[in-house]
């Protein structure tokens, strides 16, 4: 079993929607919580960070973290074209500060 | 405000060529990580060094090698080169003095391709 699982396919979503992403973790200590963009041939680029259980609101950007569930989530308000990208979960483990990373959800965003 | 530089950006060699690749973290960062990303897959931590000293290692073959300098450029080497090496490499910097909570900065990326 992977580490981060980003099971959802490509999400199209039509413009000013919202798009919601979602991750499970398998290690249950781990510590920080990331979201990168990335798009294509382009490297990650930090979006969101969260490390407490609740919500962190960022702009459009809002991330969800639920340590018992081992769930973190990533919603995007009002997409924008510009938002068409691969959206990856990293995790970073007690003990260590690697990053593990889900497959990616892509999001395509329709004007 | 200033980001991780990576160099070359592109690189073509041949199978069981050796490559140098180079990562100049955001300044003031004390710990550096590279990455390998295949086609279509996400990236894969190789190594990690903190105040230029080696802190992890991760599924990096033994034909690769990496080090960090005095001025925290750090280098990965890559000896015999193999077609599966073909993959962008990504340089990250973090700043976990700071207590950042390891925040990871990623730079351009080196394309490598092995013929």
């Amino acid at each position: 079993q992977k580490e981060v699982e980003q099971n959802s396919g490509p999400l199209s979503v039509p413009e000013g929607a919202i798009a919601s992403l979602n991750c499970t973790y398998s290690d249950r200590v781990s510590q920080s919580f990331f979201w990168y963009r990335q798009y294509s041939g382009k490297s990650p680029e930090l979006i969101m960070s969260i490390y407490s259980n609740g919500d962190k609101e960022d702009g459009r950007f809002t991330a969800q973290l639920n340590k018992a569930s081992q769930y973190v989530s990533l919603l995007i308000r009002d997409s924008q074209p510009s938002d068409s990208a691969t959206y990856l979960c990293a995790v970073n483990g007690y003990g260590n500060n690697r990053l593990a990373f889900g497959k990616g959800n892509q999001v395509v965003v329709i004007p | 405000a200033a980001g991780v530089i990576q160099s070359p950006r592109h690189l073509i060699k041949e199978k069981r060529e050796t490559a140098t690749l180079k990562c100049y973290p955001i300044p003031r960062h004390d710990t550096v990580y590279w990455y390998q990303q295949g086609p279509g897959q996400d990236p894969q931590f190789l190594i990690s060094f903190y105040e230029k000293m080696q802190s992890d290692k991760g599924s990096i073959p033994d034909r690769f090698s990496a080090q960090q300098f005095s001025d925290y450029h750090s280098e990965l080497n890559m000896s015999s080169l193999e077609l599966g090496d073909s993959a962008l490499y990504f340089c990250a910097s973090s700043f976990l003095a700071s207590g950042s909570r390891n925040e990871q900065f990623f730079g351009p990326g080196t394309r490598l391709t092995v013929l």
